[in-house]
This record gives structure tokens, sequence and C-alpha cells, in this order.
């Protein structure tokens, strides 16, 4: 069963501002991952947080998870227009397991 | 790098026929690889898991008559969708660890848009 939940479900910002996305789960987990997916393409890993973690960067990502609120967030700064797409969160489904459970996904568009 | 490609990107078929998806891992060997399904503006659904030489194991709701897999080999797997209906028309996404790069992280190939008329 789905247990990520993003929200907002879609996001309309201009270039240069951040956009923040948010998503909650249901169960424990190892890990927490965050994709991003182009229309109509596959997804590519953006960055993953293990559950012993509360922040991690990547260039102009930014993750934090809160395991007591099963929640994580995505904070993507000084967006671009390329940044346009929809980002999915994914966790392990049942401790250690290589299977992923999708959250909803929030689509955002970065407006030039 | 872990590359995955999937064949074909599209295809139009027409309902009772039979269409087969192929999933490679192109510079790396997976034992395992996943396959979903994602219809429009809607989230991944996890189908099954396509294991080398064994049988896959599918999700609760995922008919394994009708969606047959099979992983012959260390960088292919297959997803026949048998007697398509319309129902079935959506975009199927599979995945693979390179468990050499890393334990977690899943490399997706770029996907296959199935519609049947």
């Amino acid at each position: 069963s789905q247990q990520g939940e993003e929200d907002p479900q879609a996001l309309s910002i201009q270039e240069g501002e951040n956009a923040t996305m948010n998503c909650s789960y249901k169960t424990s987990i190892n890990n927490l991952q965050w994709y991003r997916q182009n229309s109509g393409r596959g997804l590519v890993h953006l960055i993953l947080i293990r559950s012993n973690e509360r922040e991690k960067h990547s260039g102009r990502l930014r993750v934090t998870l809160d395991t007591s609120k099963k929640s994580s967030s995505l904070l993507i700064t000084a967006s671009r227009a390329a940044d346009t797409a929809s980002y999915f969160c994914a966790t392990d489904s049942q401790g250690g397991s290589e299977k992923l459970v999708f959250g909803k996904g929030t689509k955002l568009t970065v407006n030039p | 790098g872990a590359v995955v490609s999937q064949h074909p990107s599209w295809v139009i078929c027409k309902s009772g026929t039979s269409v087969k998806i192929e999933c490679r891992s192109l510079d790396f060997q997976a034992t395992t690889m996943f396959w979903y399904r994602q219809f429009p503006k809607q989230s991944l659904m996890l189908m099954a898991t396509s294991n080398e030489g064994s049988k896959a194991t599918y999700e609760q709701g995922v008919e394994k008559d009708k969606f047959l897999i099979n992983h012959a080999s260390l960088t292919l797997s297959t997803l026949t969708v048998t007697s398509a209906h319309p129902e079935d028309s959506s975009f199927y996404i599979c995945s693979a660890p390179n468990r050499a790069l890393s334990p977690y992280e899943q490399y997706f190939g770029p996907g296959t848009r199935l519609t049947v008329t």
C-alpha cells in the first residue's frame, strides 16, 4: 500500500525562489529517498537519507528527516526552470527490503 | 554508472493481444529488477519483483497470469502483458539496484507507454 504522502501536490514558483516539498510516511524505515521524474520519463535518484540522519545536503538540495513525526522535506534552493518536474519520496517498505514505496509526488513548475 | 534501458519506449496494441516489454541493465548485473506501473498524474505502484533464475514475486492484487515476468539473465527482465485490455493502458517502468554502487538506490529505465485500443 502507498505509504508516502507528498505535500503539496502541485507547486508553482518563479525562478530563483526556493521550493519546499514535504513527505509523510506511516511505518518504520531504514532510509528515505527522493526521486525526480521529468514528464513521461523514468525516475532519477536525487538523495538518500538514513533513518539515523536528520539533515543532508547535495548541491542545491537539502533534505530533512524527522522519524518521530515520520516526515521528510526536500528543499530546492535558487530554483531554475530546468527543475520543473515531479518529485517523489520513496521508503523501503519492510526494514532492509529493496522494494520501494513511493509517495504521490509533488509536481513542481518553475516559471522563468 | 548504472544505466537501465527499456524497449519499446511506446507501444500501441489492440485489445486481446499480448505485448512484451524489455528491461535491460546495460553496465551492471541485476539479479533483481522491479516493475512498476504509473497512471497519468499518479505515483508509481510496484507490480512485482523480478528475480533472476526464479519466479517473480507479485504484489497483492496483481494478476501473475496476466503480467508474465521472465528474468532469464543477469541483465534482462521482460514483462508480458497478456490479453491486453484498454484498462491496461499505462506507463510501465522498471528499476534495478546496482548493489556494487549502492545497496539502496534504484536505477530506473525510461519507461514504456502502453496504449491498448
